[in-house]
């Protein structure tokens, strides 16, 4: 089973600032199957980057994400106040799993 | 547009069972996987389970092997979460979920979720 653990648990920044996000798999994963979702406060995910490094559709490109093997990374290059949310990631391969999360604040 | 909406949820005894569809619209809903991801109180994401395109191949997180059922009927744009032996550490809100494509595919449309409280 693949364990995916992001850091950190809470970032806290202010708009106009960088954001990294980490997320570390326990086994190196094929980047075709690691996605990131964007979730605030009584809302549903929402699709921001799949294949690792592909935004979704109506995803701005201040939203980034790269890696491979066991580590991946997802970039908002300037924060923007809608930003401030929960940010997961996860492995949509032969096994199906979510990270814990980080929480992007203000 | 497409839109799922869940129903179903709501407050069960522990032991209990519920059903949970999910009606889909606004896509060709025979022709992506479908997937159930339950989220509890002030915790992260956890699939729960997942359909094939067919119906025919069903997976099950560890957790709810057994327990939990997921099925689908194409002719009525709909699939089910079934339930059973619930317990404590089921109650979560539930979510629905469109895979691009197949069951190796993220999920572009969430519903909104349904809350499941498993309580006496």
């Amino acid at each position: 089973e693949i364990v995916l653990t992001q850091s950190p648990g809470t970032l806290s920044l202010s708009p106009g600032e960088r954001a990294t996000l980490s997320c570390r798999a326990s086994q190196s994963v094929s980047s075709s199957y690691l996605a990131w979702y964007q979730q605030k406060p009584g809302q549903a995910p929402r699709l921001l980057i799949y294949g690792a490094s592909n935004r979704a559709t109506g995803i701005p490109d201040r939203f980034s994400g790269s890696g491979s093997g066991t580590d991946f990374t997802l970039t908002i290059s300037r924060l923007e106040p809608e930003d401030f949310a929960v940010y997961s990631c996860q492995h949509y391969g032969s096994s199906l799993t979510f990270g814990g999360g980080t929480t992007v604040e203000i | 547009e497409v839109q799922l909406l869940e129903s179903g949820g709501g407050l069960v005894q522990p032991g209990g069972s519920l059903r949970l569809p999910c009606a889909a619209s606004g896509f060709t809903f025979s022709s992506h996987a479908m997937s159930w991801v339950r989220q509890a109180p002030g915790k992260g994401l956890e699939w729960v389970s997942t359909i094939s395109i067919t119906g025919d191949n069903t997976y099950y997180a560890d957790s709810v092997k057994g327990r939990f059922t997921i099925s689908r009927d194409n002719s009525k744009n709909t699939f089910y979460l079934q339930m059973s032996s619930l317990g404590a550490d089921d109650t979560a809100v539930y979510y629905c979920a469109k895979h691009t494509d197949g069951g190796n595919s993220p999920y572009d449309y969430w519903g909104q979720g349904t809350l499941v409280t498993v309580s006496s």
